[in-house]
């Protein structure tokens, strides 16, 4: 089990649906970051929220939407998605991070959402 | 940005053998790495990191070597086991402090 719960584990959506993902911490870490992965490949990071506030989005399509209610949720609300975005999409936590950060700290990963767009 | 990569993308081992993932790097000013198992169906999970002002750092059956002359660093894991079998990735962070996944490396442990 992990200390990053996400839901829901698995989602399938068509391409006119608006759904949500959700993650949750409650190790007090005060970064959550949202990544996407394909089959095969490393995750690639899409969103960074610092103290609650979004640091970096790494040039994300606007039918992703990330929402950072407090500081330990983290949702991403999918609209209008395409079937190229059926992926793994992954929450972590870090202690501290993103580019406000001066200090490293390893992310903790959830187990993800599978996601299929049809 | 950081480039991180592995050098192969599949490792297979016999159990009780140690395996060695390498991982190379092309920032200089990269000072912090992480080593992540990831099994399928599930998240990337934390195994061991490094800082630039080390050279080892040992954990629980497992080592991680860094070589900032050539820029390369690798996880060792001794007397591997078949729990080990996973896509192992290296991370680095530079100067943005988002760390920056390589490839992976599928490492096949066989009874």
């Amino acid at each position: 089990d992990t200390e990053v719960t996400q839901t829901p584990k698995h989602l399938v959506m068509g391409m006119t649906n608006k759904k949500s993902l959700k993650c949750e911490q409650h190790m007090g870490h005060r970064a959550m970051y949202w990544y996407k992965q394909k089959a095969k490949k490393p995750p690639e990071l899409m969103f960074v929220y610092s103290y609650e506030k979004l640091s970096i989005n790494e040039s994300v399509p606007s039918r992703f939407s990330p929402e950072c209610p407090n500081s330990s949720l983290l949702n991403l609300h999918l609209h209008a998605l395409q079937p190229e975005d059926s992926a793994l999409y992954l929450c972590a936590s870090s202690q501290d991070g993103g580019r406000t950060s001066s200090y490293n700290s390893p992310l903790h990963f959830g187990n993800g959402t599978r996601l299929t767009v049809t | 940005g950081e480039s991180v990569g592995l050098h192969l993308p599949t490792l297979s081992v016999q159990e009780g053998d140690n395996s060695i993932i390498n991982c190379a790097y092309s920032n200089s000013a990269s000072d912090y790495f992480i080593w992540y198992k990831q099994e399928s169906g599930k998240g990337p999970q934390f195994i061991i990191d490094i800082r630039s002002n080390m050279d080892k750092r040992q954990g629980q059956r497992v080592t991680v070597l860094l070589n900032k002359t050539v820029k390369h660093l690798s996880l060792q894991i001794a007397a591997t086991q078949p729990g080990d079998s996973a896509v192992y990735f290296c991370a680095g962070t530079g100067g943005s402090y988002i760390p920056t996944f390589g490839r992976g490396t599928s490492l096949i442990v066989h009874p």
